[in-house]
């Protein structure tokens, strides 16, 4: 399988504790980004990089939360004193921009579904 | 006002149905445009991209009017398999870089 892949797929954990989420994105894209979706919502952008460089912050990734992609290629998510507000499925997504086109498309992994209790 | 409204439904439309959805987006700035769909409990997948002239894929036919700042979706001769949330999606280029911006969604069940 040659999509984006995440890893963990579910994880439950107890306030208070840190998780860290992998994303390994379709080969060759350059950009990778971070989303979250709570039940009945889209999803909401939280970060994106370009290569190993984070070019974007979202006003939602409070100081618990941090991500990297050191090499350019795998991203990690990792949230600090979970609390039951960040129970949400959270999505990776990796493009190739610019491509063939000028339009970032982006795809989705399957997303990590994070449940705090 | 939301970046991104969508009726959320949901619509129920039997098989064979003609459904439209509708979006308005708020930032004019708006720079691509784009439908993906979500089933239950599993990631967004790209649907179709919008264009200013429209463009059809199939049963699905996506338009933009720019002036109005409103998107839209047909889908025609409905099937069971299109049951799922409908997402319209903007990206705009400024404080949140070139992100997704995305709707609620609208959510189609197509019943037999």
């Amino acid at each position: 399988d040659t999509g984006v892949s995440q890893n963990p797929r579910h994880k439950i954990t107890k306030r208070g504790q840190n998780v860290t989420f992998r994303c390994d994105p379709i080969s060759e894209h350059n950009r990778l980004y971070w989303y979250r979706q709570t039940l009945g919502q889209g999803p909401e952008f939280l970060t994106y990089f370009q290569n190993e460089a984070q070019l974007e912050k979202s006003r939602l990734l409070s100081d618990r939360f941090s991500a990297e992609r050191p090499k350019g290629s795998f991203s990690t998510l990792e949230i600090q004193r979970t609390e039951q507000g960040d129970s949400a499925m959270y999505l990776c997504a990796s493009s190739l921009f610019p491509g063939q086109s000028l339009v970032d498309t982006q795809y989705f992994g399957p997303g990590t579904r994070l449940t705090v209790l | 006002r939301k970046e991104v409204e969508q009726d959320p439904g949901p619509f129920n439309v039997p098989e064979g149905a003609t459904v439209a959805f509708n979006c308005t987006y708020s930032n004019s700035a708006s720079q691509s445009f784009f439908w993906y769909r979500q089933d239950c409990r599993k990631e967004p997948k790209l649907l179709m991209s919008v264009y200013s002239s429209g463009n059809e894929d199939g049963r699905f036919t996506a338009q933009l009017n720019r002036a109005s700042q409103y998107i839209s979706l047909l889908i025609r001769d409905s099937k069971l398999s299109d049951s799922a949330t409908y997402l319209c999606v903007v990206t705009i280029v400024g404080e949140a870089g070139t992100a997704l911006i995305f709707g609620k969604g609208t959510t189609l069940s197509v019943s037999s």
